[in-house]
């Protein structure tokens, strides 16, 4: 049974860089998609952006500009970067397994964006 | 504002037959898969459907999937309490490079 597990600080200064890492278990990170989901508190889902193992990527156009998303297959591990955050950027971010659709999901994360 | 229109809420009964309604365009659901997706309280979300009418394994065989042109649909026969959730519907949008769009969601209160 894949599992995933989300990483990284709880709390954002507005400005800076988000950063996050999905780690999965149970499974190799090769041979397929991967990618980053988030929900504002109380609202609902946002696909933020996937990756390939191999290294390609898409995302979201409205995101595109400070979004980046990397992967390590050594650790099995991939890794989302979001710059230039402000208040709108918190939410619970979630990876999953998939690309155009997700059977694995992690537990989410909340990051806060906030001086 | 989603491109997936969804009811907010809605609610039924025990053993009822219910039904969540996602209505898109052309650019997405008229030719891209649908998928539905059961977000539990306080819980990452669950995939429900996807290729349209297909089941994972572990999914009951009360939810089941349809879609019509540029809509869609969830089925839940006979409602139990354990379905009150958050349900979203999800495709791809050709007319955003493929992009991943989401439903609004619909809340399930089963009364």
């Amino acid at each position: 049974q894949v599992q995933l597990q989300e990483s990284g600080p709880g709390l954002v200064k507005p400005s800076e860089t988000l950063s996050l890492t999905c780690t999965v278990s149970g499974g190799s990170i090769s041979s397929y998609y991967w990618s980053w989901i988030r929900q504002p508190p109380g609202k609902g889902l946002e696909w933020i952006a996937y990756i390939f193992y191999s290294g390609n990527t898409k995302y979201s156009p409205s995101l595109k500009s400070r979004v980046t998303i990397s992967v390590d297959t050594s650790k099995n591990q991939f890794s989302l970067n979001l710059s230039s955050v402000t208040a709108a950027d918190t939410a619970i971010y979630y990876c999953a397994s998939g690309g155009s659709y997700h059977d694995y999901w992690g537990q989410g994360t909340l990051v806060t964006v906030s001086s | 504002q989603s491109v997936l229109s969804q009811p907010p809420s809605a609610s039924g009964t025990p053993g009822q037959m219910f039904t969540i309604s996602c209505s898109g365009s052309s650019s997405n659901i008229g030719s891209n898969y649908v998928y539905w997706y059961q977000q539990l309280p306080g819980t990452a979300p669950k995939l429900l459907i996807y290729r349209n009418n297909q089941r994972p394994s572990g999914v009951p065989d009360r939810f089941s999937g349809s879609k019509s042109g540029t809509s869609a649909s969830l089925a839940i026969s006979g409602l139990r309490s354990e379905d009150e959730a958050d349900y979203y519907c999800a495709t791809s949008d050709d007319s955003l490079s493929g992009e991943e769009v989401f439903g609004g969601g619909t809340k399930v209160t089963v009364l």
